[in-house]
């Protein structure tokens, strides 16, 4: 299994531009969650999904779209970027409750985007 | 609304010697506790987590955390750290969340250095 997969590793932007961060899991995890990860602040949840069709906001949605037409993907759309995006975003499955590994959230390696 | 507290932002420690990383929460309800360990320039991956049962839980690479209800902490702890675990912990406590998914907050991290 390649686990939790990001693309792309590294992005800059400017200002206004807009993006796809896309995340894929092979591990029929039915909830997946985008996070960002600033200095001093640890991960805080961006969007979440519960399974293919369903999604919901975190914490901080402002700014971003998500989508979940297959279980396996669940891309990341930032609409017009801003400064106060650059981040390291991480994308991360874990299975549902009475599954394996309950609450265990597999991580991916990140995506570090900085937007001028 | 549930929090964690992660009191130190760094610690350094001397190779071969014991290392306590402290981590308090606060939770209405009962919580399932986790410690993460991310690695330079990686994801995040489970070093240990709590749901029910003992208090004290061994985690991967040496690492054990006692729960303290009483105390709300849930310290990281190592007899003999190695410079391989030199890397960022988070302490993580979740909740139940809208749609059966599990909310999962993260503290700031504590960086741990080991100097040889």
């Amino acid at each position: 299994n390649a686990g939790v997969t990001q693309t792309p590793k590294f992005q800059v932007l400017k200002t206004g531009q807009s993006m796809t961060l896309q995340c894929a899991q092979d591990m029929n995890h039915e909830y997946m969650s985008w996070y960002r990860q600033d200095p001093g602040m640890g991960l805080r949840l961006i969007h979440y999904s519960v399974g293919a069709g369903i999604t919901d906001q975190g914490e901080v949605p402002n700014g971003y779209n998500v989508s979940r037409s297959t279980t396996e993907d669940f891309p990341l759309r930032l609409l017009s970027a801003a400064p106060s995006q650059t981040s390291v975003y991480f994308c991360a499955s874990s299975p549902p409750l009475g599954g394996g590994d309950t609450d265990t959230q597999y991580f991916g390696p990140g995506t570090r985007l900085t937007v001028l | 609304a549930q929090s964690v507290t992660q009191l130190d932002s760094q610690v350094p420690v001397f190779e071969e010697a014991p290392v306590e990383l402290r981590c308090n929460y606060s939770s209405s309800v009962s919580v399932y506790l986790f410690w993460y360990v991310q690695y330079p320039n990686q994801g995040l991956q489970l070093l240990l987590k709590y749901l029910s049962g003992s208090t004290l839980v061994k985690g991967i690479n040496g690492f054990e955390a006692e729960f303290n209800k009483s105390q709300t902490s849930f310290h990281l702890r190592k007899p003999s750290v190695h410079i391989s675990d030199t890397a960022e912990y988070f302490c993580a406590v979740s909740e139940p969340f809208s749609g059966g998914y599990q909310k999962v907050t993260f503290g700031i991290g504590t960086k741990l250095q080991v100097i040889p």
